[in-house]
């Protein structure tokens, strides 16, 4: 079965500089989540998007901004990046009349230096 | 106070036992709740999901949720050492927004 699929993988970035992360959904679902994991954490949940629209909005900082396309990919940017940004980015997505149960893509892991 | 509370661990169990992870949350309009499955460096896998009272089974895996004492627990049965890893309690409160407790680290000792 198709599963989430999120680009890239790693990604290392100076201070300061800005970064997009890609987040394909499994085929159908309406809905789209971005979390943060940093180490030995929780996942964080950042912002979703239903119907291409933003849904919820969570502990998202305002140098991050996110979108969900026409298409339904998303994407996550994220401007003047900071040492403390070095995390795993987790997408999920979910099917909005189920009970949410959401699948999570494989993860972007940033490096910010 | 955390939306949803875990117990961090380590807990230990030997192999062929019974593993009890448990899980409060805060918000009495919690509507759903679920069970994810994390290995380190990887991302959380779906194990089970709930939101009706009582107790719902899938294979060797049993969730338990009580609303009125705002609680849910995850057992696992006959467990095998590939069952080491993170446990996540996660827990839909409104809308889609979600939270998650800290994690249970789970080991099986063969």
């Amino acid at each position: 079965a198709a599963g989430v699929i999120q680009s890239p993988r790693h990604l290392i970035k100076e201070k300061r500089e800005t970064a997009t992360l890609k987040c394909y959904p499994i085929p159908r679902h309406d809905t789209v989540y971005w979390y943060q994991q940093g180490p030995g954490q929780d996942p964080q949940f950042l912002i979703s998007f239903y119907e291409k629209m933003q849904s919820d909005k969570g502990s998202i900082p305002d140098r991050f901004s996110a979108q969900q396309f026409s298409d339904y990919h998303s994407e996550l940017n994220m401007s003047s990046l900071e040492l403390g940004d070095s995390a795993l980015y987790f997408c999920a997505s979910s099917l909005a009349r189920g009970v949410g149960e959401q699948y999570f893509g494989p993860g972007t892991r940033l490096t910010v230096t | 106070q955390k939306e949803v509370e875990q117990n961090s661990g380590p807990l230990s169990v030997p192999e062929g036992a019974i593993a009890s992870l448990n899980c409060t949350y805060s918000d009495r309009g919690s509507q759903s709740f679920f069970w994810y499955r994390q290995y380190s460096g990887k991302s959380p896998e779906l194990i089970m999901f709930i939101y009706s009272n009582g107790d719902k089974e899938d294979g060797r895996f049993t969730a338990q949720l009580n609303k009125a004492s705002q609680y849910v627990s995850l057992l696992i049965r006959d467990s095998q050492p590939s069952d080491s890893a993170t446990y996540l309690c996660a827990v839909n409160i409104y809308g889609n927004q979600f939270y998650f407790g800290t994690g249970t680290s789970l080991t099986v000792i063969p």
